[in-house]
């Protein structure tokens, strides 16, 4: 594909649950960045992968914050036992060179918990 | 805790005439800032970017500019288009860290036909 994809687009669970988020960056993309959209707030960086370099996590909230990136391709967000307050929009960025003027943001994931 | 802030949350326009969307910045070491343009379901595209070294940016109809002792920097649409109807963000590299991106909380622009 053209551009940056997530999926699912939309997610409900309820509290206490597991969920998983997927990002496919643009191929040939080095850099993969997770941000999140909680309502009435701007975009909150959450994490970064850079090649094979070990990822800066320093955005993650809490413990129950996790992702990897497999092959340095697709990324996984991963939350666990999830609360309330992780409803947000949960958006992936690529970019080729880490340069922040040239990141791709796919359409995000809606996260929404009971 | 807000280091780039937009404080109008949405915005009307008649369509041409002009578009101003404000955003104003508490640390004093950003030296970068760059406007994102979305559209319902869809991730943020880049816009324009202004470095602090200039106060003026200009893209066809999109013109940054940056007011470094105000810290404060807008973005003007003019003419504005029904097509720029869509949430703006503004946006700056954390220092030390220029990967990584601190928003605004956004403004809605509409453009009334």
């Amino acid at each position: 594909g053209a551009g940056v994809s997530q999926s699912p687009s939309n997610k409900v669970t309820e509290k206490g649950k597991d969920v998983e988020l997927r990002c496919d960056p643009i191929s040939g993309h080095t850099a993969l960045y997770w941000y999140r959209q909680s309502l009435g707030q701007g975009l909150e960086f959450l994490i970064y992968f850079q090649g094979n370099s070990a990822p800066d996590k320093s955005g993650l909230p809490s413990d129950r914050f996790s992702a990897e990136r497999t092959g340095g391709s697709v990324s996984t967000l991963t939350i666990q036992r999830t609360q309330q307050e992780d409803s947000a929009v949960y958006l992936c960025a690529s970019s080729f060179s880490g340069k922040w003027d040239e990141q791709f943001f796919g359409p995000g994931t809606r996260l929404t918990v009971l | 805790d807000q280091q780039v802030k937009q404080n109008s949350p949405s915005l009307s326009v008649q369509e041409g005439r002009i578009s101003i969307l404000n955003c104003d910045y508490t640390n004093s070491m950003f030296d970068y800032f760059l406007w994102y343009k979305k559209y319902p379901a869809e991730g943020p595209t880049f816009l324009i970017s202004i470095s602090s070294i200039k106060d003026k940016n200009e893209d066809g109809r999109f013109t940054v500019f940056l007011n470094k002792s105000a810290k404060h920097l807008s973005l003007h649409i003019v003419p504005s288009q029904p097509g720029d109807s869509a949430v703006y963000f503004c946006a700056a590299p954390l220092p030390f860290g220029n990967e990584k991106l601190t928003f605004g909380t956004g403004t809605r622009l509409t453009i009334i036909p």
